[in-house]
């Protein structure tokens, strides 16, 4: 079957860095999304990783190993505002998004 | 961000009412999708729709009935629903393509409670 495993819950402090992880075992490989979501809100697109490696946006930034099944996503300089969870979904061989269930991160002052 | 709006926002039903949830999207795409969202779970897929043609379908109950009269709108009919139907109904678009470019952008969400 296909499996995407992310912590529940995480918690932080304001002005820190975490790093979210994401495994995944799936039908094929086309590319891993990770999504913010704001309770009551819809989740917006953070960041896309085909290739192995890290990409970085800003403060946040988000690394592959496919050879791993592995992603993180690694939010720095924290801010009271990047509460929220974060979705990994994994683009299969049809193209189609499997999800895991999120990671709630609650930052505290 | 209003390039996926979704109405209403809130929605509280009895099992035996009919009711629909709409989802519209501003952004020239042609995929649209429905998506169930609970508590601790992984979005559940419900729908996918491309060029206004149903290309997926999981499983879903025949109480949920999705329309896509044209690319930039998309329904779901819903009637004697269960308890356990009570969640935030998503509904996102993209391009359609598949691949790197297609990434989904979401609608804020129905959250349904059924009685």
């Amino acid at each position: 079957g296909q499996n995407i495993d992310q912590p529940t819950e995480m918690t932080a402090t304001e002005g820190a860095i975490v790093q979210i992880n994401c495994t995944y075992q799936t039908s094929g490989f086309n590319g891993l999304f990770w999504y913010q979501q704001h309770a009551g809100e819809a989740p917006t697109f953070l960041s896309y990783n085909v290739l192995d490696g890290l990409e970085e946006k800003g403060r946040f930034s988000s690394f592959l190993s496919r050879s791993k099944g592995y992603s993180y996503l690694l939010l720095k300089e924290l801010q009271m505002k990047d509460s929220a969870s974060y979705l990994c979904a994994v683009e299969d061989s049809n193209y189609q998004l499997i999800w895991g269930a999120g990671t709630k991160l609650i930052i505290k002052p | 961000e209003t390039g996926v709006t979704q109405t209403p926002r809130h929605l509280v039903m009895g099992m035996t009412n009919k009711k629909s949830l709409k989802c519209e999207q501003h952004l020239g795409h042609n995929a649209m999708y429905w998506y169930k969202q609970s508590a601790k779970k992984p979005l559940e897929l419900m729908f996918v729709y491309s060029l206004e043609e149903r290309v997926e379908n999981n499983s879903v109950p025949s109480r949920f009935s999705p329309e896509c009269p044209n690319s930039s709108h998309l329904f779901l009919h819903l009637h004697t629903l269960q308890p356990e139907d009570s969640a935030l109904y998503l509904c996102a678009s993209s391009h359609g393509t598949g691949g790197p470019t297609d990434t989904q952008y979401f609608g804020p969400g129905t959250r349904l409670t059924v009685l």
